[in-house]
């Protein structure tokens, strides 16, 4: 089992739609979560970072911890063409240390 | 803020050359450097964690005679691919940590893509 799985999709929604990506892990000792955007050829692009259970807001974006469930989600409302990337979730566990990545959800939001 | 270069953007090169790439972090200071590489369509590889002064942590796997990692300042760290194969064809991202982060994020530099003939 690897200590992050998430759906490498493709996931493919209308333009407007509310775009939810999950990831799970297995390690408890994460404490930091993050959300990156990588558009094809680029590198990984800083989206969310969380610290903790619960939500934070930033535009139409929205992250989500519980790490009850070791269960991490990242919320898109109002989708757009632009949001057309891949999104890959990642945690550590403070320290420094190395992230660990999700394999990244391909998102394609059509006209 | 937390902005992260990379140079070149892309570079081809012939089998059995080496091939030099940086990672400058533009407006602060880095402690740590990773260095990553990734498949078409796949996740981040993370090959080596570099500090500033210091040696390289290479990632079980990855051969550090190979794959030469240089952290002398806190802005600029350079990987060198000695005497490179087409298999080590890949594109290869750097990322930065601020000093005195307490958390694990990392801002990203865009990206090399290296094609060995």
């Amino acid at each position: 089992q690897k200590e992050v799985e998430q759906d490498p999709g493709p996931l493919s929604v209308p333009e407007g739609a509310i775009v939810s990506l999950n990831c799970t892990y297995s390690n408890s000792a994460f404490q930091y979560f993050m959300w990156y955007r990588q558009y094809s050829r680029k590198g990984p692009e800083l989206l969310m970072y969380t610290y903790s259970s619960g939500n934070k807001e930033d535009g139409r974006f929205t992250a989500q911890v519980d790490k009850s469930s070791k269960y991490i989600s990242l919320f898109i409302r109002d989708s757009q063409p632009s949001d057309s990337a891949t999104y890959l979730c990642a945690m550590g566990t403070g320290g420094g240390n190395k992230l660990t990545f999700g394999t990244g959800t391909q998102l394609k939001v059509e006209l | 803020g937390a902005v992260v270069s990379q140079h070149p953007s892309w570079v081809i090169c012939k089998s059995g050359t080496s091939v030099k790439i940086e990672c400058r972090s533009l407006d602060f200071q880095a402690t740590t450097m990773f260095w990553y590489r990734q498949f078409p369509k796949q996740s981040l590889m993370l090959m080596a964690t570099s500090n500033e002064g210091s040696k390289a942590t290479y990632e079980q796997g990855v051969e550090k005679d190979k794959f030469l990692i240089n952290h002398a300042s806190l802005t600029l760290s350079t990987l060198t691919v000695t005497s490179a194969h087409p298999e080590d064809s890949s594109f290869y991202i750097c990322s930065a940590r601020t000093s005195g982060s307490l958390g694990n994020e990392q801002f990203f530099g865009p990206g090399t893509r290296l094609t060995v003939l």
